[in-house]
């Protein structure tokens, strides 16, 4: 069984600049969560998506956005990057959708802002 | 916001040593649960905990889920070179009626733990 798949693995983009992160869910998982993970402040909530809705979402600003499709499939933008938003972009499928904690992670997307 | 306090920071071992770590916060959680990170790898679950003082072991890691509901230890037993890594710390908040803590989980900074031969 394929696990979570992302794309591209490494972008390196420069500041005003947007970026576009793709997540494909293990077959089967509906909910699609993203986390962004830096050094300094570890893995942070960026939000939650489960049938096409966004059903969670973190602090952070309104430069991150995403959206699910009918496929389960997900994306993230984000827009008039940053130094600060240099990190790695987790995303994570969940089977249930429900409240049970258990996200299966794929490897990442680490965005280089210069 | 929550906040979870791992630790140890980082653990400097040699192998065949037992390994303890633990998560302690101010809030109460639903779910516990920790993750291994290896270099260039997304986090993978190692166990999950859905009760207050449940102790569940996977292979040669145990954890309990605190009886506060406040804390977690993760035990490693036996440590060989293939430990190496980081482990964290989650937990999950109890659902509101309006349920916004889907997908949401408080991580932990991270144990780095090495593991000499």
């Amino acid at each position: 069984k394929a696990g979570v798949t992302q794309t591209p693995r490494y972008l390196i983009k420069t500041r005003g600049q947007q970026v576009t992160l793709s997540c494909s869910p293990i077959s089967g998982h509906r909910s699609v969560s993203w986390y962004q993970q830096t050094p300094g402040q570890g893995l942070q909530f960026l939000f939650e998506y489960f049938s096409e809705t966004q059903r969670n979402k973190g602090n952070f600003p309104g430069r991150f956005s995403g959206r699910q499709f009918s496929n389960s499939r997900s994306e993230m933008n984000v827009s008039t990057l940053e130094l600060g938003d240099s990190a790695l972009y987790l995303c994570a499928s969940s089977l249930r959708g429900l409240n049970t904690g258990e996200l299966f992670f794929g490897e990442g997307s680490r965005l280089t802002v210069l | 916001g929550q906040q979870l306090n791992q630790s140890p920071q980082s653990m400097f071992i040699q192998e065949g040593e037992d390994v303890s770590m633990n998560c302690t916060s101010s809030s109460i959680f639903n779910t516990w649960l920790w993750y291994k990170q290896d270099p260039g790898e997304g986090p993978v679950l190692l166990i999950a905990l859905y009760k207050a003082g449940e102790l569940t072991s996977n292979g040669r890691l145990t954890a309990q889920f605190g009886i506060t509901r406040k804390d977690s230890f993760l035990n490693i037993s036996a440590s060989i070179p293939s430990d190496v890594g980081i482990y964290f710390c989650a937990g999950q908040l109890p659902t509101n009626a309006g349920g916004t803590s889907y997908g949401k989980l408080t991580f932990g900074q991270g144990t780095i733990l090495t593991v000499h031969p």
